[in-house]
């Protein structure tokens, strides 16, 4: 079974810019959530859709958003890009709430 | 509100001891645990759960963690550690079905031949 994949893998916009990264969860996960990877901040979710909807949202302003389509596989769009935005963005699906999340390799953005 | 604390910035252990991870979590009602372990400039691998039933679960390359509900603590071990495990290590928490997974903050586990 192929495994979550993101892309794309690097990324470097300049601030106010605007960016989509793209998430295909493993094949039946219905699961799909959204982190952002900082050294400093660690793993902060972002949010999770399940079945187009989404179910949860963290604590990110609206310049964060995302959408899922029928075929599972999820978007998400940063707008007004900010040096901070800088980090490593995790993908992670999963078949339910009770199953481990199964991640991507990560898209890494930079913010100049 | 969830919460889960890895008091440990920093494990180091030598070659063939054995290790220990720490995770303690906070949640209402019974939890759902997990331990994932992140390699340099990769995503996070699953390595065991925690749902229901034996309080000792056995997961992924030789790991176990033991969930101890009135120490609300789910500690990850090893019996004998390999320099290989050296790497950034997660607890997780989701408290039902719905809710979001909530991650500690990491451990770094560093394995000295």
């Amino acid at each position: 079974k192929a495994g979550v994949t993101q892309t794309p893998r690097y990324l470097i916009k300049t601030r106010g810019q605007q960016v989509t990264l793209s998430c295909s969860p493993i094949s039946g996960h219905r699961s799909v959530s959204w982190y952002q990877q900082t050294p400093g901040q660690g793993l902060q979710f972002l949010f999770e859709y399940f079945s187009e909807t989404q179910r949860n949202k963290g604590n990110f302003p609206g310049r964060f958003s995302g959408r899922q389509f029928s075929n599972s596989r999820s978007e998400m769009n940063v707008s007004t890009l900010e040096l901070g935005d800088s980090a490593l963005y995790l993908c992670a699906s999963s078949f339910s709430g009770v199953n481990e999340q199964f991640f991507g390799p990560g898209t890494r953005l930079t913010v100049l | 509100a969830q919460s889960v604390a890895q008091p440990e910035d920093q494990v180091n252990v030598a070659e063939g001891n054995p290790l220990t991870v720490k995770c303690t979590y906070s949640v209402s009602g019974n939890p759902y645990l997990f331990w994932y372990v992140q390699y340099p400039n990769r995503g996070l691998q699953f390595l065991l759960k925690y749902i229901t039933g034996d309080n000792l679960v056995k997961g992924s390359y030789g790991f176990e963690a033991e969930f101890n509900k009135s120490q609300t603590s789910f500690h990850l071990k090893k019996p004998s550690a390999l320099v290989s495990d050296s790497a950034l290590y997660f607890c997780a928490v989701r408290a039902r079905y719905g809710q979001n997974f909530v991650f500690g903050p990491g451990t770094r586990l560093s394995v000295l031949p």
